[in-house]
């Protein structure tokens, strides 16, 4: 199947730093990616959908100018958390599609920590 | 408003069959997709069903019936391995944005 690449896998930084967050689809154009939450537990919880070369489009409740996401190519997307604080330390995963499929391909996510 | 529904628990022993069942209500609907998530990894993808009836993969089969919004996943031959959470996710919009369900934990027992 097709392959998604997230980094950093864990990341660990103090309260009031950013992080970035880089999806990658490696062996397909991702037409669309998406950006998910994961508390543990819990379901997997949509932030964003992010189409290639347009803004993101953020479900209700996330906070844009905090939660940046950049899809500049068809094989990248970023998202950059910004001003971190403790009640953002959770489990991020991306996925991507391609314009053929419905499917989505998840990335093996990132589980950040804030300090 | 959207709304996908999954049993949060089921135990089943080694090597028997297990069914899980979920049902959706949402506002547009292009397929059902059924993913495996082990504890602190990503979910994997297991089935999908866009039209009616049941698809068949190895040990895994999914079933969907569109006009009673109604899906399952039918694990056969369970094996410890298969212990893990089962995510059921409708796809709802033109972008393939996925509505998913709370994850039905399965546990596995020798």
């Amino acid at each position: 199947g097709a392959v998604v690449s997230q980094h950093p896998s864990r990341v660990i930084c103090k309260s009031g730093t950013s992080v970035k967050i880089e999806c990658r689809s490696l062996d397909f154009q991702a037409t669309t990616m998406f950006w998910y939450r994961q508390f543990p537990k819990q379901s997997l919880m949509l932030m964003a959908t992010s189409n290639e070369g347009s803004k993101a489009t953020y479900e209700q409740g996330v906070e844009k100018d905090k939660f940046l996401i950049n899809h500049a190519s068809l094989t990248l997307s970023t998202l950059t958390v910004t001003s971190a604080h403790p009640e953002d330390s959770s489990f991020y995963i991306c996925s991507a599609r391609a314009a053929t499929s419905y499917e989505q391909y998840f990335g093996p996510g990132t589980r950040l920590t804030v300090t | 408003g959207q709304n996908i529904d999954q049993p949060t628990e089921m135990t089943a022993t080694e090597g028997a069959i297990v069914q899980i069942n979920c049902t959706y209500q949402t506002s547009g609907f292009n397929g059902l997709f059924w993913y495996q998530q082990h504890a602190g990894e990503a979910p994997t993808f297991l089935s999908y069903n866009v039209l009616d009836g049941l698809e068949e993969k190895g040990r895994f089969s999914s079933f969907l019936s569109r006009s009673k919004g109604y899906s399952y996943l039918l694990l056969k031959e369970l094996q410890m391995k298969d212990s893990a959470s089962y995510l059921c996710a409708a796809s709802t919009d033109s972008w393939g944005k996925f509505q998913f369900g709370a994850g039905t934990q399965v546990v596995v027992t020798p």
